[in-house]
């Protein structure tokens, strides 16, 4: 199977920064790469697919690039609706695997 | 509105079974893959399964290979997921999801999810 990573694990920052997460793919995976936000209690909410392509409805604010093995999510200011846990997931084989989340909380 | 609905979690003792249902609503329902994920306490994300569009195939974690089976009503626009001889790593809050783009048998990323249902395994 195809392992994921992400980092930071924890990202501490305050409204209006810029935040870089990273994810990392145990084996090429070209574009086949989307990320997802989770609130306590809620279900995922699909942000990016396709490694680069913004979901209907998500704001601008949110980027994403990369291709292969390496990529990331770019939150270019933050605002307080954005704090949350954020996953990438692989959906290049039929074994679609997530990276471990990252948490993004209020410095 | 376009939506899935889980239903079926409990508390069921280690080694007994436990089926879930997820209706879905809004939408075509058999023009779409349906996958479950699962979400241990505290953990992080688990893809479960997958059932095609079509109901022609299917594929399972390695971790509920042989225990669990997906299957799907199409006339009731109802997925389910049957577990059998449940262990405590089970317990997770379950979610149906849809994986994204009508029809294909590429893989898909998730573009709707359930609210879940909470299965917890304990003696």
């Amino acid at each position: 199977d195809i392992q994921m990573t992400q980092s930071p694990s924890t990202l501490s920052a305050s409204v209006g920064d810029r935040v870089t997460i990273t994810c990392r793919a145990s084996q090429s995976i070209d574009i086949w790469l989307a990320w997802y936000q989770q609130k306590p209690g809620k279900a995922p909410k699909l942000l990016i697919h396709k490694a680069s392509n913004l979901e209907s409805g998500v704001p601008s604010s949110f980027s994403g690039s990369g291709s292969g093995t390496e990529f990331t999510l770019t939150i270019s200011s933050l605002q307080p609706d954005d704090f949350a846990t954020y996953y990438c997931q692989q959906y290049s084989s039929y074994s679609w695997t997530f990276g471990p989340g990252t948490r993004v909380e209020i410095k | 509105q376009v939506q899935l609905v889980e239903s079926g979690g409990g508390v069921v003792q280690p080694g007994r079974s436990l089926r879930l249902s997820c209706v879905a609503s809004g939408f075509t329902f058999t023009n779409y893959a349906m996958h479950w994920v699962r979400q241990a306490p505290g953990k992080g994300l688990e893809w479960v399964a997958v059932i095609w569009y079509d109901g022609s195939n299917t594929y399972y974690a390695d971790s509920v290979k042989g225990r669990f089976t997906i299957s799907k009503h199409n006339s009731k626009s109802t997925l389910f997921l049957q577990m059998n001889n449940l262990r405590g790593e089970d317990t997770a809050v379950y979610y149906c999801a849809r994986g994204r783009g009508a029809k294909g048998f590429e893989p898909k990323c998730f573009d709707l999810w359930g609210q879940g249902t909470l299965v917890t395994v304990s003696s």
